[in-house]
């Protein structure tokens, strides 16, 4: 079975600096995406980030970018220039191809202080 | 033009209730999900649909029944509601296995 383990519950920035999230993951197979949600106190869950696992240039979606270490199985979310608009509660998870499902860890909960 | 919509927001009920929850996406997906969110934020898969088939059902109790009617709606009934099915439900849709999910807004029920 494959798991997802975000082991940060709560992280806290400073406007303007950068964070990262950790997550790391187990699963026996190869074929996954990775992925991080934001959701933000309105519920709403929205894609942040994907990251196709047989590629292995990082991903990156403007002040947002991945470390993706396949080897080490650790999938870490980048924030640059937080804005009081990315607190929010993040969310790791792995989407196995062949299951068609996803896992997802617990969460983070980002606080940006301004 | 919500792509994946989900009714009502907001349930309140009693114990022992039947209700429903409905959703629906306009992307064209063949797969549809539902996810439980409880108050710890913990997000898992209850339910995945692809084509109006179930291929995922993650250990449900038997009161949980979803329906699909087509391949655009996956509707969540649930019977006898209890007090430990208050939570955030999710409705989400997919192309099958290779890209992300796309989710409704969630549904809040909580049993009183």
């Amino acid at each position: 079975a494959q798991t997802v383990t975000q082991s940060q519950p709560e992280m806290s920035v400073q406007e303007a600096e950068t964070v990262t999230l950790s997550c790391t993951y187990d699963t026996s197979e190869s074929d996954y995406y990775l992925f991080w949600y934001k959701q933000p106190p309105s519920r709403q869950m929205i894609l942040v980030i994907r990251q196709e696992a047989y590629k292995q240039q990082n991903a990156t979606e403007n002040r947002f970018s991945v470390n993706f270490q396949k080897a080490a199985k650790s999938f870490s979310l980048k924030i640059s220039d937080s804005q009081l608009g990315d607190a929010a509660m993040y969310f790791c998870a792995l989407l196995l191809t062949n299951a068609g499902k996803s896992t997802f860890g617990d969460g983070t909960t980002l606080t940006v202080k301004p | 033009d919500t792509a994946v919509s989900q009714t009502p927001k907001y349930l309140v009920t009693q114990m022992g209730n039947d209700k429903s929850i409905k959703c629906e996406q306009n992307l064209g997906h063949d797969t549809m999900y539902w996810y439980k969110q409880d108050s710890k934020k913990f997000l898992k898969i209850m339910f995945s649909y692809n084509n109006k088939e179930l291929i995922i059902n993650e250990t449900v109790p038997n009161r949980f029944s979803p329906k699909s009617p087509d391949k655009a709606h996956l509707n969540l009934h649930i019977n006898s509601l209890e007090l430990g099915d208050s939570a955030v439900y999710f409705c989400a849709s997919s192309q099958p296995g290779n890209t992300e999910a796309f989710f409704g807004q969630g549904t809040r029920l909580t049993v009183v």
